[in-house]
């Protein structure tokens, strides 16, 4: 198993572009969410998802949009960068509520 | 809202020493308590969890308690040594729905 994988490893954007940032997981987990982790602030949750068709808001929604089409994917879209949206990504699944959440390896993203 | 509140920020202890780290979290309805640690550069990892229905669990050199009357749950790393300093964060699991809510983080140094 590839377990969470992430793409791209790094991005830089300029202010005002959109792009989508790719997760993906083989393990037919149910639960999957997105992290941006920027420093002193701790990882702060901005979409989750508890099953295929299914999403909803964490902590910082604005600025994203997310869809759920396949247990296996999980695209994270930014609308129009900013550079308040600089950060380290982090996609994220688990087999289960109340489950060990299973990191991707991160996606640093900076905005210019 | 929801929220999780971790202490201290940074911990510097000598190798051997204990190191704790506190959580505080405001939903009474959290029931799931994970602990994750994550080394420069890479992505966070499970290393210890604790569930509402139990005061206490050990994993060797580490330690969970958790208080719910207080909402309090702390992390507790006995005889530490020098691959043990990295930023651990706690978290809690808020109502149901893989919702998982995640501390500030502490970076622990141990010093040899």
């Amino acid at each position: 198993n590839a377990g969470v994988t992430q793409t791209p490893k790094f991005q830089v954007l300029k202010t005002g572009q959109s792009m989508t940032l790719q997760c993906a997981q083989d393990m037919n987990h149910e639960y999957m969410s997105w992290y941006r982790q920027d420093p002193g602030m701790g990882l702060r949750l901005i979409h989750y998802s508890v099953g295929a068709g299914i999403t909803d808001q964490g902590e910082v929604p604005n600025g994203y949009n997310v869809s759920r089409s396949t247990t296996e994917d999980f695209p994270l879209r930014l609308l129009s960068a900013a550079p308040s949206q600089t950060s380290v990504y982090f996609c994220a699944s688990s087999p289960s509520a109340g489950g060990e959440q299973y990191f991707g390896p991160g996606t640093r993203l900076t905005v210019t | 809202g929801e929220n999780v509140e971790q202490h201290p920020s940074t911990l510097s202890v000598q190798e051997g020493d204990s190191a704790v780290i506190k959580c505080t979290y405001s939903d009474s309805a959290s029931n799931y308590f994970p602990w994750y640690k994550q080394e420069l550069g890479k992505r966070p990892q499970l290393i210890i969890d604790i569930r509402s229905n139990v005061g206490e669990k050990k994993d060797q050199r580490i330690a969970v308690t958790l208080n719910k009357t207080a909402k309090h749950f702390s992390l507790h790393i006995t005889e530490t040594q020098p691959e043990d300093s990295a930023v651990y964060f706690c978290s809690a699991s808020i109502r149901q729905g893989g919702k998982l809510i995640f501390g500030q983080g502490t970076e622990l140094s141990v010093k040899p």
